[in-house]
């Protein structure tokens, strides 16, 4: 099946620096790819869809100035978490998904994102 | 818009036995496709099953299996003969043509031995 990988899958970082997140589709190419965000005990919240040479398309609250998302290429997507305040503390998750697949997605393992 | 609801915050099953957790979907869309995944402690998504709306009879994979009621707007899991590896949280997902997944609030799966 498809594997779908994320780097690093634990980062601690102090309040005011930046920290980015890889996602990668490892054996296929992913045009589009998804990132989440989830709150302990709680459900995945979509924050954005990545298109491959193109804007981010951010879902409605997410501040698209602080989560800068870049796919760049065909199999890699990164999430930017700018000037990082400890609320922005929580698991990250990146998603991609096989047109050819029945609109099933595959996940990354998740990363998660401490901040002091 | 389109909305899943799963109403059990946890559910709890002896090893061995059979439970159920339940799915309701909001939609306008006749053509979707609805998915239950698995999220044990490691938090690594897990599909346990999918089903395409345009197909009545529904889905089983092994020891799971859905009650697809279209008309009624549900999608309900079994899990049978319980396992103590089957703890974990359960997410259902709804997508249509976007790709986009909505998910419910999830259930918790407890496993008692």
């Amino acid at each position: 099946g498809a594997v779908v990988s994320q780097h690093p899958s634990w980062v601690i970082c102090k309040s005011g620096t930046s920290v980015k997140i890889e996602c990668r589709s490892l054996d296929f190419q992913a045009t589009t790819m998804f990132w989440y965000r989830q709150f302990p005990k709680q459900s995945l919240m979509l924050m954005a869809t990545s298109n491959e040479g193109s804007k981010a398309t951010y879902e409605q609250g997410v501040e698209k100035d602080k989560f800068l998302i870049n796919h760049a290429s065909l199999t890699l997507s990164t999430l930017t978490v700018t000037s990082a305040h400890p609320e922005d503390s929580s698991f990250y998750i990146c998603s991609a998904y096989l047109t050819s697949d029945l609109y099933e997605q595959y996940f990354g393992p998740g990363t998660r994102l401490t901040v002091t | 818009a389109q909305t899943v609801t799963q109403s059990q915050p946890e559910m709890s099953v002896q090893e061995a036995e059979t439970v159920t957790l339940s799915c309701t979907y909001d939609t306008s869309e006749s053509d979707y496709y609805l998915f239950w995944y698995k999220q044990p402690p490691s938090r690594q998504m897990i599909l346990v099953i999918r089903q395409e709306a345009y197909k009545q009879q529904n889905a089983t994979e092994n020891r799971f299996s859905v009650n697809f009621q279209k008309a009624a707007k549900s999608f309900s899991l079994k899990i049978s003969d319980s396992q103590l590896g089957d703890a974990a949280m359960y997410f259902c997902a709804y997508t249509s043509g976007t790709y986009k997944y909505i998910f419910g609030t999830g259930t918790r799966l407890k496993v008692l031995a």
